[in-house]
């Protein structure tokens, strides 16, 4: 089964801190993509990473950063966090095959509270 | 743009009735779809997902959906609710493979 781990279930940091969320596939997955879940608006993708050290921009990528140094580990950066980015944050990973049929499977994701 | 509906933000049903859960997605090009459930304090998980193969697709805990072309539907059904079937789901579409289109969710509730 694939297994996608993130570093925290539930966080609580304050205005203006350094975030790091943080988050590991165990399928070798090229693909790997941050969300941020919010009631009434459903998924909103922030980030993605297609390979190693390469990353594309989401619908929402203001505020946050993302670092892929190893193909197993995607991060999710918020440089100065603020109480807007209060939210559950899910990652997914997926295989690029080469078809449009690659499912993305997600970690339990992390709750962040931003005070 | 690229995008997916899910009609209801909430739905309700009894223990024992008909679950149906609606996804329009807009178009012209069929895209893949998929079903995912989220049960409380936890991630997405793969109900099910059309791939072309057939219309009627038959996913996990007896969820099945049917790709409508015409309709440019992709509801999702199952013949009888239990009660550890309530949750959130979401309908997503994908074209290229990198990115997926979520819908907002219908939350499920199942009334003993």
């Amino acid at each position: 089964d694939v297994k996608v781990t993130q570093s925290s279930r539930y966080l609580v940091k304050r205005t203006g801190e350094k975030v790091f969320l943080e988050c590991v596939q165990d399928m070798d997955h090229e693909n790997m993509f941050w969300y941020r879940q919010d009631p009434g608006l459903g998924l909103r993708l922030i980030y993605f990473s297609y390979d190693v050290k390469m990353k594309e921009k989401g619908d929402i990528p203001e505020g946050y950063s993302v670092s892929r140094e190893k193909k197993e580990r995607f991060s999710l950066i918020l440089e100065s966090a603020s109480t807007n980015q209060t939210s559950m944050y899910l990652c997914a990973s997926s295989s690029n095959s080469g078809t449009s049929t690659d499912t993305q499977y997600f970690g339990p994701g992390t709750r962040l509270t931003v005070l | 743009a690229q995008s997916v509906t899910q009609l209801g933000s909430h739905v309700s049903v009894s223990e024992g009735a008909l679950v149906l859960l609606r996804c329009n997605y807009s178009s012209s090009v069929p895209p893949y779809l998929f079903w995912y459930v989220q049960y409380p304090n936890q991630g997405l998980q793969l109900l099910l997902k059309y791939t072309s193969a057939a219309t009627l697709v038959k996913g996990i805990n007896g969820f099945e959906a049917e790709f409508k072309k015409s309709e440019t539907s992709f509801h999702l059904t199952k013949p009888s609710a239990h009660m550890s079937d309530a949750a959130e789901y979401f309908c997503a579409v994908s074209y290229t493979g990198n990115q997926f289109y979520f819908g907002t969710g219908t939350s499920l509730t199942v009334i003993p």
